[in-house]
């Protein structure tokens, strides 16, 4: 099946700097990718939504110029958090549609990262 | 309003037995696709099972099982013959509309203790 890779699993940071997370799509091509959140014990909430060669569409509430968002190729879509802050402390997961038929139907995830400012 | 309802925060099941994890969901939209996953510990999420709004039979996906009442707006998860692995948070998703740029929207889940 489609698989997303997604680096770091983990990082641990200080207040200011900046962070950056890929999402790869190993063996499909995806145009559109999907940037999630989950603090502790709550749901998935969308970020923004990556379109390859276009800018990302943020939902209510997320800043565009903390969370940078670029979807340089087919295959891989990066997350920025600029200026990193321990409220910004939290679960990233990025999600792509891949394959046909059925399969188009179904999001693939990749494995997460865990951020943590100090 | 809630797009998608999850109404137990946590659940307990012995294990073999059945379990049913409840979804509402709520849509003025007439293709749209729902979904559960699985989420471990860990952190990934699991795809689980998939349930297409003019699918007229229930999924089946092994031991997993949706019981999609369109009319009431609900698709339930049941997940048979319970593991000790089954123990993990649970989400229902929904995906309005058609076209690969919709995201899922999540219910809150169902954490799931599965008990020897």
């Amino acid at each position: 099946g489609a698989v997303v890779s997604q680096h770091p699993s983990r990082v641990i940071c200080k207040s200011g700097t900046s962070v950056k997370i890929e999402c790869r799509s190993l063996d499909f091509q995806a145009t559109t990718m999907f940037w999630y959140r989950q603090f502790p014990k709550q749901s998935l909430m969308l970020m923004a939504t990556s379109n390859e060669g276009s800018k990302a569409t943020y939902e209510q509430g997320v800043e565009k110029d903390k969370f940078l968002i670029n979807h340089a190729s087919l295959t891989l879509s990066t997350l920025t958090v600029t200026s990193a802050h321990p409220e910004d402390s939290s679960f990233y997961i990025c999600s792509a549609r891949g394959g046909t038929g059925v399969t188009n139907e179904k999001l693939f995830f990749g494995s997460g990262t865990q951020l943590s400012v100090l | 309003a809630q797009k998608i309802t999850q109404t137990q925060p946590g659940m307990f099941v012995q294990e073999k037995e059945a379990v049913t994890l409840d979804c509402t969901y709520d849509t003025s939209d007439q293709s749209y696709g729902l979904f559960w996953y699985k989420q471990p510990s860990s952190g990934e999420m699991i795809f689980l099972i998939y349930q297409g709004s003019y699918d007229e039979q229930n999924a089946t996906e092994g031991r997993y099982s949706l019981n999609f009442q369109k009319a009431r707006k609900s698709a339930n998860l049941v997940i048979s013959a319970s593991q000790l692995g089954d123990s993990a948070m649970y989400f229902c998703a929904m995906r309005e509309g058609r076209g690969g740029n919709t995201p899922l929207v999540f219910g809150k889940g169902t954490r799931l203790s599965v008990i020897a």
